[in-house]
């Protein structure tokens, strides 16, 4: 039973178009997250939600806007997609720490490999 | 400066030898620090998690934290053919925010 699934788990897609990413987790966690991963393998986060609340909107393009029906579920929605977007997606959840301690770590889900032409 | 760096690699040591793999951070006030392992073409794992000065052992895995220093490490003894992957060091700054740094490849010869 996988803990945080992915949909789908490659998209390949032209320029100019619409997409969702789809994110479940079946932890029980209450944070959750979006990563983009590029081709030099770095990981930065763009988005994170708890209990259905944003709470951290990096500085990326308002084309991207994700949504948190619940907290199990995370999804991306990307307009007018660019070359420039073309990476690996991670969705990934985390439960919060104890005093002092953030968070124990992240589950990451197994990634969505975006392919714009 | 960046905010998490590591070493790119690759780091290349022979089957049975320790790995040392390194991290620094920029954060005086990071909380939570992290190691992640990456196989090529999957998600991150985690591997290892330290939250206060000094050492943590799981397994073949150490990990050791110098908040002072702002140095993170991850000593892998014994090391396997299994273990080649990049290793992602993270460190949580505060809140709910984790910085990645951009992984050490790692290889182990057989």
């Amino acid at each position: 039973d996988t803990a945080v699934s992915q949909t789908p788990k490659y998209l390949v897609t032209q320029m100019g178009n619409d997409k969702s990413i789809k994110c479940e987790q079946n932890l029980g966690h209450d944070t959750m997250y979006w990563y983009k991963q590029d081709s030099k393998k770095f990981l930065k986060i763009m988005f994170s939600y708890n209990n259905k609340e944003l709470i951290i909107n990096e500085t990326v393009p308002n084309r991207f806007s994700p949504k948190s029906p619940d907290k199990a579920h995370l999804n991306l929605h990307i307009n007018s997609l660019e070359l420039g977007d073309s990476a690996v997606y991670f969705c990934a959840s985390s439960s919060p720490g104890g005093s002092g301690v953030a968070n124990y770590g992240y589950t990451f889900g197994s990634g969505t490999r975006l392919t714009v032409v | 400066q960046k905010e998490v760096e590591q070493n790119s690699g690759p780091l290349s040591v022979p089957e049975g030898a320790i790995a040392s793999l390194n991290c620094t951070y920029s954060d005086r006030g990071s909380q939570s620090f992290f190691w992640y392992r990456q196989y090529s073409g999957k998600s991150p794992e985690l591997i290892m998690s330290i939250y206060s000065n000094g050492d943590k052992e799981d397994g073949r895995f150490t990990a050791q934290l110098n908040k002072a220093s702002q140095y993170v490490s991850l000593l892998i003894r014994d090391s396997q053919p299994s273990d080649s992957a990049t290793y992602l060091c993270a460190v949580t700054t505060g809140g709910f925010k984790t910085i990645f740094g951009a992984g050490t490849r790692l290889f182990v010869k057989a």
